[in-house]
């Protein structure tokens, strides 16, 4: 069955610190993966994807991610947190598996200390 | 202009009552989705529609119903609201792309609905 995990409820770091927001999934076929951002009373925003190619992607605001097709994960980074990073990421995967699918995970809560 | 709107924002109803939440797009884009989203639960997907002719269920459709009424339009219906039918429901479209790909997703900025 296709699923989405987002083993960390909260992530905390402190400013200027690197960050990792960890995502691993399962699916059939070839996944496309995302990472969204959600701001309090906003609705979601889109970082970035891995569709195919490069295993490192680059996307909005300095955040980066890694395909690990072994490990099935695809974690989001970011060399250098700021304080204004603080909301609610999650990691989605898309697939044809007979049918569209697409599946969020839980989401984490990012808090980044000044 | 916001690309994805939403109305209403947000809506108290009471159990039994009919309730029709409404989006609009002026993105250009093809494909539109409806979702709900509970704390701890992530965004679940409701109904899809690739086109004007296409619609789908989703993950958890029962209870709901939808109509693309134009390329720009999708509106989700309860047709009897439940309690547990309270959450924060999400419009999103999305850009066609290449065959059998899928491309990120733009979201509205939610309505927020309470059945008592």
């Amino acid at each position: 069955a296709q699923s989405v995990a987002q083993p960390e409820d909260q992530v905390n770091v402190a400013e200027g610190n690197p960050l990792t927001v960890k995502c691993t999934y399962s699916v059939s076929g070839n996944p496309y993966l995302f990472w969204y951002v959600q701001y309090p009373n906003r609705g979601l925003q889109f970082l970035l994807k891995y569709i195919t190619g490069d295993n490192l992607v680059k996307g909005s605001y300095g955040f980066e991610a890694e395909f690990n097709k072994s490990q099935t994960s695809f974690h989001l980074k970011k060399p250098s947190a700021l304080v204004s990073d603080s909301a609610l990421y999650f990691c989605a995967v898309s697939a044809n598996t007979g049918g569209f699918k697409t599946i969020f995970g839980a989401g984490t809560r990012l808090f980044v200390k000044a | 202009d916001a690309d994805v709107t939403q109305t209403p924002r947000n809506r108290i109803t009471k159990t039994g009552k009919r309730i029709m939440l409404e989006c609009s797009q002026t993105k250009g884009h093809d494909r539109m989705y409806w979702y709900r989203q509970d704390p701890g639960l992530g965004l679940r997907l409701i109904y899809y529609s690739f086109d004007v002719k296409d619609i789908n269920k989703g993950e958890i459709s029962d209870g709901y119903s939808v109509s693309r009424q134009a390329q720009a339009k999708f509106s989700l219906s309860l047709e009897s609201a439940i309690p547990n039918q309270t959450a924060l429901y999400f419009c999103a479209t999305s850009d066609t792309g290449l065959a059998g790909t899928y491309n990120e997703q733009f979201f509205g900025p939610g309505t927020r609905l309470t059945v008592l």
